[in-house]
This record gives C-alpha cells, sequence and structure tokens, in this order.
C-alpha cells in the first residue's frame, strides 16, 4: 500500500530556529510528494512537490524539502522560523494507480514560540 | 489563473435536514474534482473524485452523494444529515495527471446539531 508517515503530532521551535517537519513515505514505483500547509479554518495551500530531478526542492514562503531515497524520507524544512509558519503541515504521495488521487498524513501542528 | 470557490463558507443544521454544498473552478477545463471531509483532529478523508461530467468514484460508504452536472461544478448532497456529518468539507482540483497539484477550496463549516 502507498503511503506516508507523519511520526510527530506537533512540532515546536522558537522563532529564528531552523524548523523541520519529517515525513516518510512507502510507495510502489517513483514517488511523487508533496507538501501542504493549512491555517486555521482554511483550505490547504501547496507548498512544494518532488517529482524527478534535484532531491532538495525549494518552494513558498521560505520552505524547502529534501528527498532522499535511501531512507524515504520528505522532510520539510526552514532554515529561520516565523510565528506566522504556525500551522498544520500535511505531507502526501500521489497513489499510482490513482486519477491523480493523494494520500495525506496525518497532518504536523507546528508552532512557532515567540 | 485558476480559482476555485466553495459555498456557503459555514453552515449550521439539524440532523434529518438535507445537504447541498458547493464547488466551482474557474481557468481551467475538464479538472479532476474531489470532496474531502476533515474531522475535529486534522485527518483528511477522501469522500469522492471525478475525472470528468457525470463521473464519479465514491470512496467510502455513507449517507453522503456527490454530482457533477457541468464540467466545473461539482455538488456534495446528502438527504438526511447525521451527527457524524459534521466537519470542515474542502474541494480540490487538479490537472489529473499523477504529477499533477491538487489545489484546495476555502472549506465549508459544516456542523450537525
Amino acid at each position: 500500500a502507498q503511503s506516508v508517515a507523519q511520526p510527530e503530532d506537533q512540532v515546536n521551535v522558537a522563532e529564528g530556529n531552523p524548523l523541520t517537519v519529517k515525513c516518510t513515505y512507502s510507495v510502489s514505483g517513483n514517488p511523487y510528494l508533496f507538501w501542504y500547509v493549512q491555517y486555521p479554518n482554511r483550505g490547504l495551500q501547496f507548498l512544494l512537490k518532488y517529482i524527478t530531478g534535484d532531491n532538495l526542492v525549494k518552494g513558498s514562503y521560505g520552505f524547502e524539502a529534501e528527498f532522499n531515497k535511501s531512507q524515504t524520507s520528505f522532510h520539510l524544512k526552514k532554515p529561520s522560523a516565523l510565528v506566522s509558519d504556525s500551522a498544520l503541515y500535511f505531507c502526501a504521495v500521489s497513489l499510482l494507480y490513482g486519477n491523480n488521487r493523494l494520500a495525506f498524513g496525518k497532518g504536523n501542528q507546528v508552532v512557532v514560540i515567540p | 489563473s485558476q480559482t476555485i470557490h466553495q459555498w456557503p463558507a459555514t453552515l449550521v443544521q439539524p440532523v434529518g435536514s438535507p445537504l447541498s454544498l458547493e464547488c466551482t473552478v474557474e481557468g481551467t477545463s475538464n479538472p479532476n474534482l474531489y470532496w474531502y471531509r476533515q474531522a475535529a483532529g486534522r485527518g483528511l478523508q477522501l469522500l469522492f473524485y471525478s475525472v470528468g461530467i457525470g463521473q464519479i468514484s465514491s470512496e467510502v460508504p455513507q449517507n453522503l452523494s456527490a454530482s457533477r452536472p457541468q464540467d466545473r461544478q461539482f455538488i456534495l448532497s446528502s438527504k438526511k444529515l447525521l451527527l457524524s456529518d459534521s466537519g470542515f468539507y474542502l474541494c480540490a482540483w487538479s490537472g489529473g495527471g499523477r504529477t499533477d497539484t491538487q489545489y484546495f477550496g476555502p472549506g465549508t463549516r459544516l456542523t450537525v446539531l
């Protein structure tokens, strides 16, 4: 079965410190991986995706993610967290025979402490 | 550019009442369309998806139904709401390819009392 796992429920980080949100995947074939962010009572916003090529993917709002095939991971990172980065973050993988359906992780709540 | 709309933004309905949520997409043609529900506690559940007019695939059995009467219109319905139908309903669209991004609407907060 194709899936992603976000092992942490909540990530607390001080403002200005590096932020990492973890995601591991399990897929058959090539993994196509996505990160989304959700602010309270809002829809999900697309941050970035990995399709092929460079393992370091740069996205919106200063976020980047590193694809690691040997560790089957796709961790989201930001060098210096802002209070406004406090939100819910979702990792997702595109299903192999899925009509572009996505399998989402459970989500990670990020709290940036001023 | 493409835009996705959902309405209403919030809805409070009594148990047993009908439901109709609407989603429309602008700026693209023949999109894939998706309905998700997000219960309290964050997880996303795919309810329905559609690859074309009149083509609906259901992911989970429930008292909800979906229809796609026009290319860029996706409707979520119920004849009789249950308490367990409360949640945050999200519509999304994509180009349909496996590497295409899904883009989400602003959501509808449904409370069933």
